[in-house]
């Protein structure tokens, strides 16, 4: 199987722009699907990006997704940062074993 | 609308058994695989289990393969979660999740049930 890691924290001001990274440790990030989720304290998570780069319904243009394979990684980008924003932010892809793999998990603080 | 609902939670000893119930509603249920996600306090999303459609194709996390048993009723739009040999570390808020295919995104996810092994 493989992982997902990413940075435990990411900190930055009101309006800035923040990037999290999502390093798979085996595999071709490109082979699958990369999606991204957002949990909020006490609640479900919620899909804030799909299929690498897709926005759900009712997200904002200031989310966006890509993937990079010369680092075989994917990130999530959160630009005009609002404290509305902060929560635990978590990837998950899939491998051709039929296991289903969730990163790390990033807690993202607007200062 | 769509919902999902999880039951069947609560303290259990170690090496006793629990099963889980998640309850769908507001979309055609035998066309999505239901996910089993859970949560250990403090920590991140671990996937436990997935059925997909009819029932027929199961998998597991290695975490939980053999002493997990996860099964659908299509009828009742019911996912159930058959826990035995319970251990300490499976303490966590188990969610169910749904996904309409495998490299899909889970799009809807229950709030969840807390499962508590203790002595």
């Amino acid at each position: 199987n493989f992982m997902l890691t990413q940075p435990h924290s990411v900190s930055e001001s009101p309006g800035k722009t923040i990037t999290i990274s999502c390093s798979r440790s085996s595999g071709i990030i490109a082979n699958h699907y990369v999606h991204w989720y957002r949990q909020r304290p006490g609640s479900a998570p919620a899909s804030v990006i799909f299929e690498n780069n897709q926005r759900p319904s009712g997200v904002p243009d200031r989310f966006s997704g890509s993937i990079d394979s010369s680092s075989n990684s994917a990130s999530l980008t959160i630009s005009g940062l609002k404290t509305e924003d902060e929560a635990d932010y978590y990837c998950q892809s899939y491998d051709s074993s039929n296991h289903y793999v969730f990163g790390s998990g990033t807690k993202v603080t607007v200062l | 609308q769509v919902h999902l609902v999880e039951s069947g939670g609560g303290v259990v000893q170690p090496g006793r058994s629990l099963r889980l119930s998640c309850a769908a509603s507001g979309f055609t249920f035998s066309s999505y695989g239901i996910y089993w996600v859970r949560q250990a306090p403090g920590k991140g999303l671990e996937w436990v289990a997935v059925i997909w459609y009819h029932g027929t194709i199961k998998y597991y996390s290695d975490f939980v393969k053999g002493r997990f048993t996860i099964s659908r009723d299509n009828s009742k739009n019911t996912v159930y979660l058959q826990m035995n040999s319970l251990r300490a570390e499976d303490t966590a808020v188990y969610h169910c999740a749904r996904g309409a295919s495998p490299s899909v995104d889970l799009d809807y996810w229950g709030h969840g049930t807390l499962v508590s092994v203790s002595s």
